[in-house]
């Protein structure tokens, strides 16, 4: 079946610093992949998503390519702030079971020191 | 995108008895689905939601602990049945707009404690 992996926290950073969160996919198919975020309190919200192969998607700073050939989706930011702290889960689309659901990462628990 | 809303927003409950969740959105959706997110854990899919028909369930869930109804296009509830602690979650409910798009949009949660 489906199956996300991504890399555990918590992560800590410095404000302006260079993050990566590493996420990688095993799936049947083409599916879509998404990088979804849930801030502190608040709902699950959709950061950014890619369809196919070679993909870039991008939103508030935010970067990931689909890379097909590794099965990857890694979520990149230049220069982190103190407002991007929150729990980054990594998606793809297709449950294994044959449904439209969605198949989640552990989620990687993000916090930016100023 | 789409406005979701959920009722309750939290609630407690005794062992034992069941709690219905609510899920409306502000206009009409292909696609409906509940997740569960326990403590400090991830998103797990429970069902789709089918109109006019029984939910789709994912492996290790079932009917009569989670009954499902999605009578039209902008609503369903969730009932969790015969309650125990390892209940406790956040309940979520999801929907995807339809017209080819795949994106996944989120209702705020029900925060549901068992005692």
């Amino acid at each position: 079946g489906n199956s996300v992996t991504q890399m555990e926290g918590p992560v800590t950073l410095s404000e302006e610093a260079f993050l990566t969160i590493n996420c990688t996919y095993t799936a049947t198919g083409y599916p879509s992949l998404f990088w979804y975020v849930q801030y502190p309190g608040e709902g699950l919200q959709l950061l950014l998503k890619a369809t196919k192969a070679d993909d870039k998607g991008s939103n508030k700073g935010f970067e990931a390519t689909y890379r097909k050939e590794t099965t990857s989706f890694h979520l990149e930011k230049g220069s982190v702030q103190v407002s991007d702290s929150a729990v980054y889960f990594c998606a793809l689309s297709g449950s294994g079971g044959g449904a439209d659901g969605l198949t989640f990462g552990k989620g990687t628990h993000l916090i930016i020191q100023p | 995108s789409a406005v979701i809303s959920q009722k309750p927003s939290r609630d407690i409950c005794q062992r034992g008895t069941s709690l219905t969740i609510q899920c409306q959105v502000d206009s009409q959706v292909t696609m409906m689905f509940w997740y569960r997110q326990q403590p400090g854990q991830s998103l797990t899919l429970i069902a789709t939601a089918n109109q006019g028909s029984e939910a789709t369930y994912e492996s290790g869930f079932v009917i009569d602990k989670f009954p499902i109804s999605r009578p039209n296009l902008t609503f369903s509830t969730l009932t969790v049945s015969n309650m125990s602690p390892e209940d406790s979650s956040i309940y979520l409910c999801s929907v995807r707009i339809g017209g080819g798009q795949e994106t996944q949009y989120f209702g705020p949660g029900t925060r549901l404690l068992v005692l």
